[in-house]
């Protein structure tokens, strides 16, 4: 059952465009939202995360905006990049599973120059 | 962040034979690390949580008795893969998790393992 949803599989995006990444989570307990990006043959690398205290985090041209009530979450690249061409994850983590992630199917960002 | 290494980054090797995939911590002692499978295009599978000192915990469907997994001291834990075949041919993850809060996960530069 897949815990975390992600949308879109794809995106392709111009050069200096904002690109945005959504993802759902079904289960309330989940405390802590991380973003990640992985590049071919590469292992993810956490890119920005979030707690649901919070419903906004930014981090130079990343910024994760959090809706508790609707249970979603969403990565924005701003001024998108060719080398912002990757792989990207949306996870949440419970507490009691004892910190294991759950990851979404993962979205396709390709930035045009 | 934490910094996790494996070895070797990629493995060739013929069907039947055993595999075994090394992750260290080189920054921190981690008592939990957690072993991924990643198919091509697709998101990461959590396969089991390594716990040094004791068993670990696999996800449903995964074999323990195929996918050894040895977590002997607070920087090392290994995935052996035994008796691989084809269709275990992925690129193998792990992960620990980080100091500075509980429930951040840093990963390795993963493993590519092709079984002929």
């Amino acid at each position: 059952q897949q815990q975390v949803k992600q949308s879109p599989q794809s995106l392709i995006v111009q050069k200096g465009g904002i690109s945005i990444i959504n993802c759902a989570y079904e289960n309330t307990a989940f405390d802590y939202f991380p973003w990640y990006q992985q590049f071919p043959g590469k292992g993810p690398a956490l890119l920005i995360a979030i707690r649901p205290d919070v419903s906004e985090k930014k981090e130079g041209r990343f910024t994760i905006s959090f809706n508790k009530s609707a249970k979603q979450f969403s990565l924005h690249i701003m001024d998108s990049q060719p080398g912002d061409s990757a792989t990207y994850f949306c996870a949440a983590n419970l507490r009691n599973s004892g910190y294991a992630l759950n990851f979404g199917k993962g979205t396709s960002l390709l930035v045009t120059p | 962040g934490a910094v996790v290494s494996q070895h070797p980054s990629w493995v060739i090797c013929k069907s039947g034979t055993s595999v075994k995939i090394e992750c260290r911590s080189l920054d921190f002692q981690a008592t939990t690390m957690f072993w991924y499978r990643q198919f091509p295009k697709q998101s990461l599978m959590l396969m089991a949580t390594s716990n040094e000192g004791s068993k670990a915990t696999y996800e449903q469907g995964v074999e323990k008795d195929k996918f050894l997994i040895n977590h002997a001291s607070l920087t090392l834990s290994t995935l052996t893969v035994t008796s691989a075949h084809p269709e275990d041919s992925s690129f193998y993850i792990c992960s620990q998790a980080g100091s500075r809060a509980y429930n951040e996960q840093f990963f390795g530069p993963g493993t590519r393992l092709t079984v002929l």
